[in-house]
Protein backbone atom coordinates (compact mmCIF):
# COMPACT_ATOMS: atom_id res chain seq x y z
CA UNK A 1 0.00 0.00 0.00
CA UNK A 2 1.33 3.50 -0.92
CA UNK A 3 1.20 5.66 1.84
CA UNK A 4 1.42 9.58 1.26
CA UNK A 5 2.96 11.73 3.24
CA UNK A 6 2.06 15.43 3.53
CA UNK A 7 4.16 18.59 5.26
CA UNK A 8 3.75 20.64 7.03
CA UNK A 9 0.87 19.67 9.47
CA UNK A 10 0.26 23.45 9.51
CA UNK A 11 1.54 26.30 7.39
CA UNK A 12 1.25 29.98 8.50
CA UNK A 13 2.06 32.70 5.80
CA UNK A 14 0.83 35.89 5.69
CA UNK A 15 -1.70 37.56 2.76
CA UNK A 16 0.21 38.33 -0.23
CA UNK A 17 2.93 35.82 0.26
CA UNK A 18 3.49 32.30 -1.34
CA UNK A 19 2.72 29.06 -0.38
CA UNK A 20 4.32 25.80 -0.64
CA UNK A 21 3.13 22.51 0.67
CA UNK A 22 4.37 19.18 0.19
CA UNK A 23 3.32 15.91 -0.59
CA UNK A 24 5.68 12.59 -0.38
CA UNK A 25 4.55 9.40 -1.56
CA UNK A 26 6.41 5.88 -0.17
CA UNK A 27 6.78 4.60 -3.37
CA UNK A 28 6.62 5.92 -6.95
CA UNK A 29 3.50 6.80 -8.19
CA UNK A 30 4.86 8.80 -11.65
CA UNK A 31 2.29 11.63 -12.31
CA UNK A 32 -1.00 10.15 -10.92
CA UNK A 33 -1.04 12.83 -8.37
CA UNK A 34 -4.15 15.28 -7.03
CA UNK A 35 -4.41 18.29 -4.92
CA UNK A 36 -7.99 19.18 -3.75
CA UNK A 37 -8.39 22.21 -0.80
CA UNK A 38 -11.12 22.08 1.51
CA UNK A 39 -12.75 25.24 3.56
CA UNK A 40 -14.71 24.72 6.65
CA UNK A 41 -17.88 22.74 6.50
CA UNK A 42 -17.31 22.40 3.06
CA UNK A 43 -16.68 19.35 0.77
CA UNK A 44 -13.25 18.78 -1.03
CA UNK A 45 -12.82 21.00 -4.59
CA UNK A 46 -10.47 19.41 -6.86
CA UNK A 47 -7.58 21.53 -7.69
CA UNK A 48 -5.08 19.96 -9.51
CA UNK A 49 -4.77 16.66 -11.52
CA UNK A 50 -1.77 14.61 -12.82
CA UNK A 51 0.38 16.53 -10.81
CA UNK A 52 0.51 19.87 -12.78
CA UNK A 53 -2.90 20.64 -14.64
CA UNK A 54 -5.05 22.57 -12.73
CA UNK A 55 -9.29 21.91 -13.04
CA UNK A 56 -11.72 24.13 -14.51
CA UNK A 57 -12.20 27.07 -12.86
CA UNK A 58 -8.95 26.71 -10.85
CA UNK A 59 -7.04 30.03 -10.60
CA UNK A 60 -3.50 30.34 -12.09
CA UNK A 61 -2.00 31.34 -8.67
CA UNK A 62 -2.46 27.68 -8.09
CA UNK A 63 0.51 25.67 -9.39
CA UNK A 64 1.82 21.90 -9.01
CA UNK A 65 4.75 20.13 -9.64
CA UNK A 66 6.66 17.01 -9.27
CA UNK A 67 6.74 13.34 -10.60
CA UNK A 68 7.66 10.00 -8.88
CA UNK A 69 7.31 10.62 -5.13
CA UNK A 70 7.95 14.00 -4.43
CA UNK A 71 5.36 16.72 -5.46
CA UNK A 72 4.50 20.38 -4.62
CA UNK A 73 1.16 22.72 -4.55
CA UNK A 74 2.35 26.41 -4.86
CA UNK A 75 -0.07 29.09 -4.53
CA UNK A 76 1.33 32.65 -5.54
CA UNK A 77 0.14 35.38 -3.65
CA UNK A 78 -2.43 34.23 -0.76
CA UNK A 79 -5.85 35.80 -1.12
CA UNK A 80 -8.04 35.31 2.17
CA UNK A 81 -9.96 32.86 0.63
CA UNK A 82 -7.22 30.24 -0.10
CA UNK A 83 -6.72 29.71 3.91
CA UNK A 84 -8.00 26.32 4.27
CA UNK A 85 -7.04 22.26 4.12
CA UNK A 86 -4.88 21.17 1.38
CA UNK A 87 -5.13 17.43 0.67
CA UNK A 88 -3.20 15.56 -1.95
CA UNK A 89 -4.74 12.21 -3.43
CA UNK A 90 -3.40 9.16 -5.43
CA UNK A 91 -5.02 6.74 -7.49
CA UNK A 92 -3.62 2.89 -7.62
CA UNK A 93 -4.41 1.14 -10.57
CA UNK A 94 -4.29 -2.22 -9.26
CA UNK A 95 -6.01 -2.91 -6.84
CA UNK A 96 -7.62 -0.40 -7.72
CA UNK A 97 -8.08 2.37 -4.69
CA UNK A 98 -7.38 5.82 -3.54
CA UNK A 99 -5.29 7.14 -1.15
CA UNK A 100 -5.29 10.48 1.13
CA UNK A 101 -2.81 12.41 2.51
CA UNK A 102 -3.11 13.56 6.20
CA UNK A 103 -3.59 17.25 5.06
CA UNK A 104 -2.07 20.53 5.34
CA UNK A 105 -3.52 23.45 7.09
CA UNK A 106 -2.67 27.11 5.92
CA UNK A 107 -3.70 29.47 8.24
CA UNK A 108 -3.10 33.23 8.27
CA UNK A 109 -0.06 34.09 9.52
CA UNK B 1 -25.06 21.66 -13.49
CA UNK B 2 -24.10 18.24 -11.73
CA UNK B 3 -24.98 17.89 -8.13
CA UNK B 4 -25.10 15.37 -5.94
CA UNK B 5 -26.95 14.68 -2.46
CA UNK B 6 -26.09 12.67 0.33
CA UNK B 7 -29.46 11.24 2.26
CA UNK B 8 -29.95 8.86 5.22
CA UNK B 9 -30.09 8.29 8.97
CA UNK B 10 -27.67 10.85 11.43
CA UNK B 11 -28.05 8.16 13.80
CA UNK B 12 -26.95 4.24 14.02
CA UNK B 13 -26.63 2.99 16.90
CA UNK B 14 -23.28 0.26 17.12
CA UNK B 15 -23.19 -2.97 15.43
CA UNK B 16 -25.97 -1.48 13.31
CA UNK B 17 -26.12 -1.27 9.17
CA UNK B 18 -25.11 2.78 7.68
CA UNK B 19 -27.27 3.36 4.95
CA UNK B 20 -26.95 6.07 2.85
CA UNK B 21 -28.53 7.00 -1.03
CA UNK B 22 -26.59 9.46 -3.23
CA UNK B 23 -28.59 11.39 -5.48
CA UNK B 24 -27.65 12.54 -8.89
CA UNK B 25 -28.95 15.24 -10.85
CA UNK B 26 -27.76 17.19 -14.15
CA UNK B 27 -26.46 14.35 -15.48
CA UNK B 28 -27.07 10.74 -16.06
CA UNK B 29 -25.53 8.54 -13.89
CA UNK B 30 -25.29 5.77 -16.84
CA UNK B 31 -22.68 8.20 -18.63
CA UNK B 32 -19.74 5.35 -19.81
CA UNK B 33 -17.23 7.94 -18.80
CA UNK B 34 -17.59 7.85 -14.62
CA UNK B 35 -17.53 5.72 -11.68
CA UNK B 36 -19.23 6.98 -8.65
CA UNK B 37 -17.34 6.81 -5.24
CA UNK B 38 -17.71 7.12 -1.30
CA UNK B 39 -15.33 8.91 0.77
CA UNK B 40 -15.50 9.57 4.59
CA UNK B 41 -13.87 11.94 6.76
CA UNK B 42 -14.21 11.50 10.63
CA UNK B 43 -14.26 15.01 12.61
CA UNK B 44 -11.30 16.98 12.34
CA UNK B 45 -9.66 14.39 10.19
CA UNK B 46 -8.45 13.56 7.20
CA UNK B 47 -10.01 11.77 3.99
CA UNK B 48 -10.79 8.04 3.44
CA UNK B 49 -11.79 6.72 0.33
CA UNK B 50 -14.85 4.02 0.77
CA UNK B 51 -15.81 2.34 -2.46
CA UNK B 52 -16.55 3.13 -5.98
CA UNK B 53 -19.22 1.92 -8.47
CA UNK B 54 -19.58 2.00 -12.14
CA UNK B 55 -23.07 2.28 -13.66
CA UNK B 56 -22.99 -1.46 -14.57
CA UNK B 57 -22.53 -2.74 -11.36
CA UNK B 58 -18.71 -3.10 -10.95
CA UNK B 59 -17.39 -2.27 -7.42
CA UNK B 60 -14.37 -2.33 -6.04
CA UNK B 61 -13.74 -1.66 -2.60
CA UNK B 62 -10.87 -0.09 0.17
CA UNK B 63 -9.59 -3.51 1.22
CA UNK B 64 -9.07 -2.10 4.72
CA UNK B 65 -13.47 -1.63 5.02
CA UNK B 66 -14.40 -4.44 2.19
CA UNK B 67 -15.69 -7.38 4.31
CA UNK B 68 -17.99 -5.10 5.71
CA UNK B 69 -19.22 -2.41 2.59
CA UNK B 70 -21.60 -2.96 -0.17
CA UNK B 71 -22.25 -0.11 -2.56
CA UNK B 72 -24.97 -0.63 -5.24
CA UNK B 73 -26.45 1.50 -7.88
CA UNK B 74 -30.17 2.52 -9.13
CA UNK B 75 -29.93 3.78 -12.85
CA UNK B 76 -33.69 3.99 -12.63
CA UNK B 77 -33.57 6.47 -9.74
CA UNK B 78 -29.86 8.05 -10.93
CA UNK B 79 -28.48 6.90 -7.47
CA UNK B 80 -26.01 5.01 -5.85
CA UNK B 81 -26.25 3.88 -1.93
CA UNK B 82 -23.71 2.73 0.78
CA UNK B 83 -24.27 0.03 3.34
CA UNK B 84 -21.47 -0.33 6.34
CA UNK B 85 -22.79 -3.22 8.14
CA UNK B 86 -21.44 -3.29 12.15
CA UNK B 87 -20.14 0.17 12.45
CA UNK B 88 -18.73 0.96 15.92
CA UNK B 89 -17.83 4.42 17.33
CA UNK B 90 -15.03 4.98 15.01
CA UNK B 91 -17.23 5.09 11.73
CA UNK B 92 -18.69 8.39 12.65
CA UNK B 93 -18.00 10.66 9.96
CA UNK B 94 -18.94 13.13 7.61
CA UNK B 95 -19.80 10.93 4.53
CA UNK B 96 -19.72 12.27 0.98
CA UNK B 97 -20.43 10.95 -2.20
CA UNK B 98 -18.72 11.88 -5.35
CA UNK B 99 -18.14 11.57 -8.91
CA UNK B 100 -14.68 10.32 -10.25
CA UNK B 101 -13.55 11.42 -13.56
CA UNK B 102 -11.18 10.04 -15.81
CA UNK B 103 -11.08 11.95 -18.74
CA UNK B 104 -8.00 13.24 -18.79
CA UNK B 105 -6.08 9.95 -17.84
CA UNK B 106 -6.02 10.68 -14.06
CA UNK B 107 -8.88 9.38 -11.84
CA UNK B 108 -9.85 12.22 -9.91
CA UNK B 109 -13.43 12.86 -7.74
CA UNK B 110 -14.40 16.53 -9.55
CA UNK B 111 -17.62 16.37 -8.47
CA UNK B 112 -18.57 16.29 -4.06
CA UNK B 113 -22.05 16.29 -2.70
CA UNK B 114 -22.16 18.28 0.50
CA UNK B 115 -21.78 15.70 2.82
CA UNK B 116 -23.68 14.51 5.72
CA UNK B 117 -22.64 13.52 9.45
CA UNK B 118 -23.20 10.20 10.66
CA UNK B 119 -22.82 9.81 14.51
CA UNK B 120 -22.64 6.42 15.87
CA UNK B 121 -23.76 5.75 19.11
CA UNK B 122 -26.32 4.39 21.45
Amino acid sequence: EIVMTQSPATLSVSPGERATLSCRASQSVSFNLAWYQQKPGQAPRLLIYGASNRATGVPATFSGSGSGTEFTLTISSLQSEDFAVYFCQHYNNWPPGYTFGQGTKLEIK
Amino acid sequence: QLQLQESGPGLVKPSETLSLTCTVSGASISSSSYYWGWIRQPPGKGLEWIGSIYYSGTTYYNPSLKSRVTISVDTSKNQFSLKLSSVTAADTAVYYCARRDSSEGYPTFDHWGQGTLVTVSS
